[in-house]
């Protein structure tokens, strides 16, 4: 089976950094995902990795290490709209995936 | 524009009802997804398919089951409700390599 950990909440105030650290214990493991969920909203596609290594898109970045089973998602700039669920899920074959239990983001000003 | 529709925001039946629950998506997507959200334990997978009239258990199918008569529409059932069962549920669909899943809005499901 498939087990994820993440924080459950972070607080940071606008223009910081937040890293969201999701490791994982995985079979069958194709990559790593990751998803925002804006309160009342559905979830909405931010990354995935495949491979070793970071992915920028704009202020948020994504890493992985498959050595490790650890991943992270790196927001920059934090904005006010940034406040949200993100959640870290596992890819497994036929895109099935398995989600982290989220991490709560506040942003103050 | 990608489009995953759900047949009901908000739903309240009473413990024993069967409950459908409908979602539609405008992309030709082979893969659709159920899952429930409840607070503290992300998303948790109830069944997906693969093509029509195909279906496969996820992590927690007890209770539920699915059909898929169309490629566009994907439907959850529960046969006999039960309180346990109130939760956000989500719908999803993807094309069939690894990468974005596409949700709808999401049913609030409550039952009494």
């Amino acid at each position: 089976g498939q087990s994820l950990e993440q924080p459950s909440e972070v607080t940071a105030v606008e223009g910081a950094i937040v890293q969201i650290n999701c490791t994982y214990q995985t079979s069958g493991f194709y990559g790593l995902s990751w998803y925002q969920q804006h309160d009342g909203g559905a979830p909405t596609f931010l990354s995935y990795n495949a491979l070793d290594g970071l992915e920028e898109t704009g202020r948020f970045s994504s890493f992985l290490s498959r050595s490790d089973s650890y991943g992270y998602l790196l927001l920059q700039e934090l904005q006010m709209k940034d406040s949200a669920s993100y959640f870290c899920a596992v890819t497994a074959a036929g895109n099935k995936l398995t989600f982290g239990g989220g991490t709560r983001v506040l942003v103050k000003p | 524009d990608v489009k995953v529709t759900q047949s009901s925001r908000y739903l309240v039946k009473r413990t024993g009802e069967k409950v459908f629950l409908e979602c539609v998506q405008d992309m030709d997507h082979e893969n659709m997804f159920w899952y429930r959200q409840d607070p503290g334990l992300g998303l948790r997978l109830i069944y997906f398919s693969y093509d029509v009239k195909m279906k496969e258990k996820g992590d927690i199918p007890e209770g539920y089951s699915v059909s898929r008569e169309k490629k566009e529409r994907f439907s959850l059932i529960l046969e006999s409700a039960s309180t346990n069962q109130t939760s956000m549920y989500l719908c999803a669909s993807s094309l069939p390599a690894e990468g974005e899943q596409y949700f709808g809005p999401g049913t609030r499901l409550t039952v009494t």
